[in-house]
């Protein structure tokens, strides 16, 4: 069974950093574009970006560059988002999602952050 | 690269049939058949409804169709129940950079 485990919620402090994790299981975890989706409270999914973990290969969404980093450890089967220093907009859900050609096929349960004072 | 438009909210009453609409542009729904949609309750991660245009997933409902018309793709709920009461959203590939875009989301409320 194909599955996306992600890291738990997380409450930070504005300025400080976060690495959230999301493992794959069940499949060639090489083999799949891993994409970040972010949802702010009440609002609509965003894609952030992708990462292809068998070369690293990543893409961002330009409102994203230079904000968060994408990567991943093929060794672990875990793909990560990252941010050096928050701000209280990224209070958010975000989730992981296997991409299966040009859709998701599974999902991550989803990690929520809160960047509060 | 900006998202895909749909409305807002949509509504049906148990029994009826309902549409939504996701328009894009000729980056990314007009030129590829490469629309999914997805649908969200509340707290959860979404959930594949449709692929490439008009593909179900093994495990979804025959209640669910989609299709397309040049730039827009439409995703069509046949027979509504309560269950359906949900958030929906498109997505498509995209001749940008970021490969994906989603649509704005629409909330269907069962009467």
């Amino acid at each position: 069974e194909v599955q996306l485990v992600q890291s738990g919620a997380e409450v930070k402090k504005p300025g400080e950093s976060l690495k959230m994790s999301c493992k794959g299981s069940g499949y060639n975890f090489t083999n799949y574009w891993i994409g970040w989706v972010r949802q702010m409270p009440g609002k609509g999914l965003e894609w952030m970006g992708i990462i292809y973990p068998g070369d690293s290969d990543t893409r961002y969404r330009p409102s994203f560059q230079g904000q968060v980093t994408i990567s991943a450890d093929k060794s672990i089967s875990s793909a990560y988002l990252q941010w050096s220093s928050l701000k209280g907009s990224d209070t958010a859900l975000y989730f992981c999602a296997r991409l299966s050609g040009d859709h998701v096929d599974h999902w991550g349960q989803g990690t929520l952050v809160t960047v509060s004072s | 690269q900006s998202a895909l438009t749909q409305p807002a909210s949509v509504s049906g009453s148990p029994g009826q049939s309902i549409t939504i609409s996701c328009t894009g542009t000729s980056s990314d729904v007009g030129v590829y058949n490469y629309v999914s949609w997805y649908q969200q309750h509340p707290g959860k991660a979404p959930k594949l409804m449709i692929y490439e245009v008009s593909n179900r997933p093994s495990g979804i409902s025959n209640r669910f169709s989609g299709s397309k018309s040049g730039n827009t793709a439409s995703l069509t709920i046949s027979g509504l129940q309560a269950e359906d009461e949900a958030d929906y959203y498109c997505s498509s590939y995209t001749r940008s950079s970021t490969l994906y875009v989603f649509g704005t989301g629409t909330k269907v409320t069962v009467l």
